[in-house]
């Protein structure tokens, strides 16, 4: 148990449509990092959040975009979906920029 | 990031010890990292080495890092069916602001 929840579970749509996933920090944790791992492959750094401001981003395209709230927990928001969206996202956090990650248990996003 | 590269597969007996191997290629990695990911689950951090180490031991575990080869290995002693999974070698470094840069992962499949 990380401390780390995130939601939904899973979460079927389609091509075309937006998706928002939740992310809830362990506790005094600050720092949130997303990350998406499609099947058979290690996790790619989508973006960094660190007190609510983005310091920084992987090469992923401006239709993933992110937000971070006061109470550390933040949101994945992917727009215009594509069949390659479809993975498994993690949520990690830390207790600040470079301490060590802990990670939920992801979110899996199937897309039709 | 640049490339972390593992072998996909290695099978050990129970009781036998296990060696998961990683190479890496950026020479300013400041930390490297181990991580269990268990079938429909998240990543668990397992061990983690700052770059001026050579080894760490905790239990069953010991990290070894060549520096010099960009090689870093997961020894596990006495291997359990239970640490059947997938295993993750990462790096991190100041220049990616701390981003986790993962390989694809070695399943481990432990049998009786």
């Amino acid at each position: 148990e990380t401390g780390v929840t995130q939601s939904p579970t899973h979460l079927i749509k389609t091509r075309g449509q937006q998706v928002t996933l939740r992310c809830s920090s362990q506790s005094g944790h600050n720092t949130v990092s997303w990350y998406q791992q499609a099947l058979g492959q290690g996790p790619q750094f989508i973006f960094q959040y660190y007190r609510e401001e983005e310091n920084g981003r992987g090469n992923f395209p401006p239709r993933f975009s992110g937000l971070q709230f006061p109470n550390y927990s933040s949101e994945l928001n992917v727009n215009a979906l594509e069949l390659d969206d479809s993975a498994l996202y993690l949520c990690a956090s830390s207790f600040q920029e470079g301490g060590l990650q802990h990670f939920g248990d992801g979110t899996r996003l199937s897309i039709l | 990031g640049e490339d972390v590269e593992q072998s996909l597969f290695l099978s050990v007996r129970e009781g036998d010890s296990s060696v998961i191997n990683c190479t890496y290629t950026d020479s300013s990695s400041t930390y490297l990292y181990w991580y269990k990911q268990e079938p429909g689950a998240g990543l668990q951090l397992l061990t983690y080495i700052f770059s001026n180490m050579d080894m760490k031991q905790d239990q069953r575990l010991t990290v070894l890092l060549n520096k010099k080869d960009k090689h870093l290995s997961l020894r596990i002693a006495d291997t359990q069916t239970g640490d059947s999974a997938i295993y993750f070698c990462a790096e991190s470094t100041l220049e990616a602001g701390y981003a986790l840069n993962f390989g694809k992962g070695t399943s481990l499949l432990v049998t009786p």
